[in-house]
């Protein structure tokens, strides 16, 4: 079992609509959970991170954490073209030294 | 503020030949990551410096790579003799500190194609 699991898409949403992401992480002792944007032939780029079970909201952005689960899921709202590229979920392990990422979903967002 | 540099941005190198990757953290970051993405996979952690200790080199794929870091500051990665299975993208990473509620900054990686 990978230790972050991510689909690798791609996703194809029309502009306008909401693009849910999914992530599952199998370290039960991670406290920290983190999504990444990476467009292609760039760095990773962090958008949001989530360390309680919930919703955190950020602008269009929202992340869901459900630890019982090891779930992790980022929603974008009102999606746009520009929000087109590979989504990195990423976990800190217990330790508190290593982030492990996801093999990450590629997003298209159609205009 | 400057962000995390590396360099070269992209390499071409035959097999059996050397290779020397640079990473310029954050300044002041004294937490020091390499990872690879090789094509298709995921981004997998290599290993991490505290200032110029090797906290964690679990991830070093085998004794042709080989990090430092002298002085804390910058880090160098490298892999020799390359081999076709070290293509892909090299990132660096830093941060301040370490533990939960920790970003890691990247930098824009490097490209290694080994034909």
């Amino acid at each position: 079992q990978k230790e972050v699991e991510q689909n690798s898409g791609p996703l194809s949403v029309p502009e306008g609509a909401i693009a849910s992401l999914n992530c599952t992480y199998s370290d039960r002792g991670s406290q920290s959970f983190f999504w990444y944007r990476q467009y292609s032939g760039k760095s990773p780029e962090l958008i949001m991170s989530i360390y309680s079970n919930g919703d955190k909201e950020d602008g269009r952005f929202t992340a869901q954490l459900n630890k019982a689960s090891q779930y992790v899921s980022l929603l974008i709202r009102d999606s746009q073209p520009s929000d087109s590229a590979t989504y990195l979920c990423a976990v800190i392990d217990t330790g508190g030294f290593k982030t492990i990422f996801g093999a990450g979903t590629r997003l298209f967002v159609k205009a | 503020e400057a962000g995390v540099t590396q360099f070269p941005s992209h390499s071409v190198i035959e097999k059996g030949q050397t290779v020397t990757l640079r990473c310029d953290p954050i300044s002041g970051h004294d937490n020091l990551y390499w990872y690879r993405r090789v094509m298709g996979k995921e981004i997998k952690f290599l290993l991490h410096f505290v200032k110029e200790s090797k906290q964690d080199e679990s991830g070093m794929p085998n004794n042709r790579f080989l990090a430092e870091r002298t002085g804390g500051t910058y880090s160098t990665l490298k892999v020799q003799p390359a081999e076709l299975e070290d293509s892909g993208v090299y990132f660096c990473a830093s941060s301040q500190m370490t533990g939960p509620n920790t970003e890691a900054f990247f930098g824009q990686g490097t490209r290694l194609t080994v034909v």
